[in-house]
């Protein structure tokens, strides 16, 4: 069966500092890899998907990116952390495919101080 | 391009008794629809999906879905809710256009409380 890992589950950061947060899928090959942002009343947002190693798609420019340097290892990270990147963080699957469901982490909690 | 309006942020309601939640999705053509749940500080978890055939759903949880193409809405709904189903409900739609990346898009979720 796929599983699908996030670390760390809470993290709390200054402003300023640098970040990274490490999503990794178990039991399947070539997943789609999503990065989502749920901020307090204003539902999931998406911010980064890859269909492949090495391919990242942004969908809100902002002061985050994304990497995914093996086919199964999805990384959110940061330079300097600014307040307004407060929130839960979610890491997503899918097989590929707009009928496929997406199976999610159990997210990181970060809180910027 | 596609939304999914969910028309209620908040629904308290009393333990056995039913509960609907309702979603409204919009979309210029086919469409595969989801509903997920999220319990407090997990991620979200599918409840059941549509993606083609009986318009009536069932999922996990005693939970099921009705899809109305005509009136473009997948309602959830409960015949009698447990404490343990407050969490919040997100309706999320994808078009069925073929494409390898999933397109879901969220609705904004609905907080269910169970009360004793």
């Amino acid at each position: 069966s796929q599983t699908i890992h996030q670390w760390p589950a809470t993290l709390v950061q200054p402003v300023g500092s640098p970040l990274s947060l490490e999503c990794t899928v178990e039991g399947t090959s070539n997943p789609n890899l999503y990065w989502y942002r749920q901020a307090a009343g204003r539902g999931l947002q998406l911010l980064f998907y890859s269909v492949g190693i090495g391919q990242i798609s942004s969908e809100v420019p902002q002061n985050l990116s994304a990497s995914r340097p093996q086919d199964r290892q999805f990384i959110l990270s940061s330079k300097k952390l600014l307040l307004s990147d407060s929130g839960f963080y979610l890491c997503a699957w899918d097989r590929g495919g707009s009928n496929q469901p997406q199976h999610f982490g159990d997210g990181t909690r970060l809180s910027i101080l | 391009a596609q939304s999914v309006t969910q028309l209620d942020s908040q629904v308290p309601v009393f333990e056995e008794a039913p509960v609907e939640l309702r979603c409204n999705y919009s979309s210029s053509v086919s469409v595969y629809l989801f509903w997920y749940v999220q319990y407090p500080n997990q991620g979200l978890q599918l409840l059941l999906k549509y993606l083609s055939g009986s318009t009536l759903v069932k999922g996990i949880n005693g939970f099921e879905a009705e899809f109305n193409k005509s009136q473009t809405s997948f309602h959830l709904r409960k015949p009698s809710v447990h404490i343990s189903d407050t969490a919040e409900y997100f309706c999320a739609v994808s078009e069925a256009y073929g494409g390898s990346q999933g397109n879901l898009i969220f609705g904004k979720g609905t907080k269910l409380s169970v009360k004793p």
